[in-house]
Formats: structure tokens, sequence, C-alpha cells
């Protein structure tokens, strides 16, 4: 019931396209998701994140979308540019949990 | 000051050395966290220590010893470690008692020899 399930494991997207990842979660006590980005030998770095009260959340070029109902959330990232090319990873926690609960990743390339 | 600090960035050891980890942050949080992350993985956590004291430890073996010797500081203590210990290991912070609002750093690569 902790896991987050994540999808694509990876993804090729053209110049100026739109990536998308989707993640799906079981447990209803969760109520932040955030998204990480990654890249290699790096530490994640926050990106955006989202309570389940709003269904999107738009940063820049970034955006998440939430189904409270299917329990879903997902990354949009609009006009995707090389420098976006890096590992992302969903998460999700509850207040007063300590632990953050990664999916299992998706690495983004995009091609120009 | 709104990042978290690790020293060294990359350590090469062998099975019978002792080495420490380090990580420091500056932003008040009083909750941080030991993070191993292996290739193409997600991030597993190791340890949470929440003002200064251990609270969390996911059964991590005993060569991995935590510290936490003020707000600010968190060592890792390494010990007669194998080969599949060489991974990347994380320290994160959070200002509140949980995972809204985690800050990582960069990390420490880890080759054991």
């Amino acid at each position: 019931q902790q896991q987050v399930k994540q999808s694509p494991q990876s993804l090729i997207v053209q110049k100026g396209g739109i990536s998308i990842i989707n993640c799906a979660y079981e447990n209803t006590a969760f109520d932040y998701f955030p998204w990480y980005q990654q890249f290699p030998g790096k530490g994640p770095a926050l990106l955006i994140a989202i309570r389940p009260d709003v269904s999107e959340k738009k940063e820049g070029r970034f955006t998440i979308s939430f189904n409270k109902s299917a329990k879903q959330f997902s990354l949009h990232i609009m006009d995707s540019q090389p420098g976006d090319s890096a590992t992302y990873f969903c998460a999700a926690t509850s207040f007063g949990n300590e632990k953050l609960t990664f999916g299992t990743g998706t690495r983004l390339t995009i091609i120009p | 000051d709104t990042e978290v600090t690790q020293t060294p960035k990359h350590l090469v050891m062998g099975m019978t050395n002792k080495k420490s980890l380090k990580c420091e942050q500056h932003m008040g949080h009083r909750a941080m966290y030991w993070y191993k992350q292996k290739a193409k993985k997600p991030p597993e956590l190791m340890f949470v220590y929440s003002y200064e004291k251990l609270s969390i430890n996911e059964s991590v073996p005993s060569r991995f010893s935590p510290e936490c010797p003020n707000s600010s500081l968190l060592n890792l203590h390494l010990h007669a470690l194998q080969p599949e210990d060489s991974a990347l290991y994380l320290c994160a912070s959070s200002q509140v008692q949980g995972g809204y609002g985690y800050t990582f750093g960069s990390g420490t690569r880890l080759t054991v020899v």
C-alpha cells in the first residue's frame, strides 16, 4: 500500500514536444506529491509539488495534473528542451510521515 | 543558505577501512536523513534524525553508523563495508518532521574496493 508506481521507465521526446510521466498510488493517507529532477552524479532536486485539494499546478513549463478519485498524478513538461534530459522521480508522503515514498523513476531524453 | 552540503564528493575505500561522510545544513531544518541510491534506482531511506535523535533506522547493517552532533550536522561512519555498498549516499533535510520540503545534498559517490 506504500508503493508509488511510475511509468514509463524511459522516454524519448523531440525538442519542443510535451513530455508526460505518470504515477499512481494506493495509500489514501498521502497528502503531498512532489516531483524530483535528478541529473547524473547529483542529488534529486524538488521540481514541483501538489496537494490533493487542487487538480492542477503549473510552474513555468512544468505542470502537475492530479486525479484524486483515480489516485493518479502526472508531470507534463511543455516545450521540452535538451536541458530537461534527466531522471524524474515522483514521490508521495503525508504530514508527520518521515518517509518519502518514491516512484521507480523515468529517464527522460530530449533529442534535437 | 538553502543548501545541504555533503563532503567528500567522492570516496574510495577498502573493505577494512574506516571513513566518515559529512552533511551540513544551515536552514534551521530539524529533520535530517541519510539515503542510499544505486544506479537507475530511486533513493532508499537509511536513517532519520528528528531533533538530533535517531527516529528511524531502516534495518541498516551495523557497518553503517549515523551520528547527529547538533541540529546542523549529520555524519555517517563507515566500517568494514562490502563492495555491494558502493552507491551514491544522499543526505537530506526538511523543515518539519516529515517529507514536506525535502532538500537533498549532491551526495557522496562511494566506491568500496
